[in-house]
């Protein structure tokens, strides 16, 4: 089946440490995107990338990293300078806008990240 | 930078009652428009859109017009059910593929 498959689901880490959560999708999108969603504050952007081995900052990249050197692939890495990183994220796909795609976005199921 | 801005909820409402979700937004260009929503313990999902100034989306009875000079997508809906209940999106997208959020709305529906 197609789809966005996140990894892992839940994840614990000790402040300090950088950690680097997955998203694999076969959906042959060429848009994908992270973001963060908090109690009371929505999505919100972290990075995204319309095209392999391209990406830009969304609203709050700071403390974040990605790479896109495979077209299925888009980790993001939370590192130790993300201040807050306790949160839950969302990796999502989209199709283009244009003649018969509607441009939505196809979410995994998320993985929350918990700093002890 | 660009915005969207929703009605803060909790909205409560009762059954059969007419919803309305007020959503604006401040963007660069002409953004495309979309409310999704996100039911319990279930992901998000595409509600409806919008491309160009005018366009009415339309889904499961709910309805947005994408207003231009008012720079809104006011989500409504003319008769709520208790399955309705649920988180609500208002997001825009914009020519370089940047897709914003809202903070969302939740939606209690009383039976």
């Amino acid at each position: 089946d197609g789809g966005i498959t996140q990894s892992p689901k839940y994840l614990f880490r000790k402040e300090g440490q950088n950690v680097t959560l997955s998203c694999e999708q076969n959906l042959n999108h060429d848009a994908m995107y992270w973001y963060r969603q908090d109690p009371g504050q929505g999505l919100r952007l972290i990075y995204y990338s319309q095209i392999v081995n391209d990406f830009q900052k969304g609203d709050i990249a700071e403390g974040y990293s990605v790479s896109r050197e495979k077209k299925e692939s888009f980790p993001l890495t939370v590192t130790s300078a993300q201040k807050n990183p306790t949160a839950f994220y969302l990796c999502a796909s989209s199709t283009p806008m244009g003649g018969s795609n509607t441009g939505e976005l196809f979410f995994g199921e998320g993985s929350r990240l918990t700093v002890l | 930078g660009d915005s969207v801005t929703q009605m803060e909820g909790p909205v409560t409402l009762s059954e059969e009652a007419f919803l309305t979700i007020n959503c604006t937004y401040t963007a660069t260009g002409y953004p495309s428009l979309f409310w999704y929503v996100q039911y319990p313990g279930e992901g998000l999902q595409l509600l409806l859109k919008a491309t160009k100034a005018d366009d009415k989306g339309s889904n499961k009875g709910f309805e947005a017009t994408y207003r231009k000079e008012t720079t809104s997508f006011h989500l409504e809906k003319g008769s709520v059910q208790v399955s309705d209940s649920a988180v609500y999106f208002c997001a825009l997208r914009r020519r370089d593929d940047k897709i914003i959020f809202g903070k969302g709305t939740r939606l209690h529906i009383l039976p």
